[in-house]
């Protein structure tokens, strides 16, 4: 079992709908990142929110906007979203930024239509 | 550039037997890395972790080797169980980033 908790597990979406993805930790950790996963590749990098603050934003399209509302949930909204953007989408948790192993959630499995 | 790749994308082993995954790294600066395990419908798992000041780690069943010469990084699974078959994605990190880059991933099949 996961200590890193996301909502839903499986999503699906028409283009023009707004949906969020949801993202819990209770292990007391000050950094969280969302991950963008395709099939058979490996994750990549979206979002780092270090102590509440976004500190990295891999230029990601404006249709995803995360959201750390506070230590213990990040948040992803999706707006206006592209069939490319059909993944896996992960969020992981640290204890602080680097150095430390990132534990990461089950993903929700988005679908766009 | 920054790069952290594996040799082969797919092994097979039998059961009982020990499993060596492999993982080249092309960043000097990279001083912190990782194993993940993912299982089919899951996120990937952390295995075992190693600093670059160790050349060697050991945990339950899993030893991971360092090699900085050659930039190389490996994980040795001893007594491969049926439950390890997952997809094994080596994991970098240089000093003073908040990036984790992952490599491409190596699909573990195990046998009975």
């Amino acid at each position: 079992d996961t200590e890193v908790t996301q909502t839903p597990k499986h999503l699906v979406m028409g283009m023009t709908n707004k949906k969020s993805l949801k993202c819990e930790q209770h292990m007391g950790h000050r950094a969280m990142y969302w991950y963008k996963q395709k099939a058979k590749k490996p994750p990549e990098l979206m979002f780092v929110y270090s102590y509440e603050k976004l500190s990295i934003n891999e230029s990601v399209p404006s249709r995803f906007s995360p959201e750390c509302p506070n230590s213990s949930l990040l948040n992803l909204h999706l707006h206006a979203l592209q069939p490319e953007d059909s993944a896996l989408y992960l969020c992981a948790s640290s204890p602080r930024r680097v150095r430390q192993p990132q534990h990461f959630g089950d993903g929700t499995r988005l679908s766009i239509l | 550039g920054e790069s952290v790749g594996l040799h082969l994308p797919t092994l097979s082993v039998q059961e009982g037997d020990n499993s060596i995954i492999n993982c080249a790294y092309s960043n000097s600066a990279s001083d912190y890395f990782i194993w993940y395990k993912q299982e089919s419908g899951k996120g990937p798992q952390f295995i075992i972790d190693i600093r670059s000041n160790m050349d060697k780690r050991q945990g339950q069943r899993v030893t991971v080797l360092l090699n900085k010469t050659v930039k190389h990084l490996s994980l040795q699974i001893a007594a491969t169980q049926p439950g390890d078959s997952a997809v094994y994605f080596c994991a970098e990190n240089s000093g003073g980033s908040e990036k984790l880059v992952f490599g491409k991933g190596t699909k573990l099949t195990v046998n009975p």
